[in-house]
């Protein structure tokens, strides 16, 4: 079955601790997002990829950082400076020119 | 000014009832007009887009767009028990190729009783 896979479902981190999320896709779609959902928000992006070797940030980046060695993986690292880590953070992917993204199933992120 | 309004409820209808979801937004250059469903702890899926103004079917749910108004909505025909989610509207302005320019609600929490 293609689809997006995030790993973990639930994770819990320290204060201070750098922690990476992990997204797999197998639809071989170009474009990868990270986005970020907290209760009575929108959705807001957090880093995208068009392309292997290149990301740009979104609306919300400080904080985190991504890597986009292969075009099937984007990995999120939330580190030590997010200063509001909680919440549930959702990888999506599109193929190009199409419009809305494919979203896997979240990680939910608790600071401890 | 939030960019996209959409009313948190939550909504709750009995079965067979239509339903009625909607976003409101300010941002002109918008030209295509997505609803997303999202069940309990699971990603967002992508039920429908439309582009410009005007209506779109499919199945039991209907988009309707009217951008002089920037109001978009979702009908729900016939609801179901499975319809019960969070539905959000996303919006964007297609200038760019791919989907980083996105703008979402904060999604309207449905439950259809039996």
């Amino acid at each position: 079955d293609g689809g997006i896979t995030q790993s973990p479902k639930y994770l819990f981190r320290k204060e201070g601790q750098n922690v990476t999320l992990s997204c797999e896709q197998n639809l071989n779609h170009d474009a990868m997002y990270w986005y970020r959902q907290d209760p009575g928000q929108g959705l807001r992006l957090i880093y995208y990829s068009q392309i292997v070797n290149d990301f740009q940030k979104g609306d919300i980046a400080e904080g985190y950082s991504v890597s986009r060695e292969k075009k099937e993986s984007f990995p999120l690292t939330v580190t030590s400076a997010q200063k509001n880590p909680t919440a549930f953070y959702l990888c999506a992917s599109s193929p190009p020119g199409r419009r809305g993204a494919f979203f896997g199933q979240g990680t939910r992120l608790t600071v401890v | 000014q939030k960019e996209v309004e959409q009313d948190p409820g939550p909504l709750s209808v009995p079965e067979g009832a239509i339903v009625s979801l909607n976003c409101t937004y300010s941002n002109s250059a918008f030209q295509y007009f997505m609803w997303y469903r999202q069940y309990s702890r699971k990603g967002p899926e992508l039920l429908m887009y439309t582009y410009s103004s005007g209506n779109k079917e499919d199945g039991r749910f209907t988009a309707q767009v009217d951008k002089s108004s920037k109001y978009i909505s979702l009908f729900i025909r016939d609801s179901q028990p499975s319809d019960s989610a969070t539905y959000l509207c996303a919006m964007s302005g297609g200038l760019s190729y791919n989907n980083n320019d996105m703008r979402f609600g904060a999604g309207t929490r449905l439950t259809v009783k039996p």
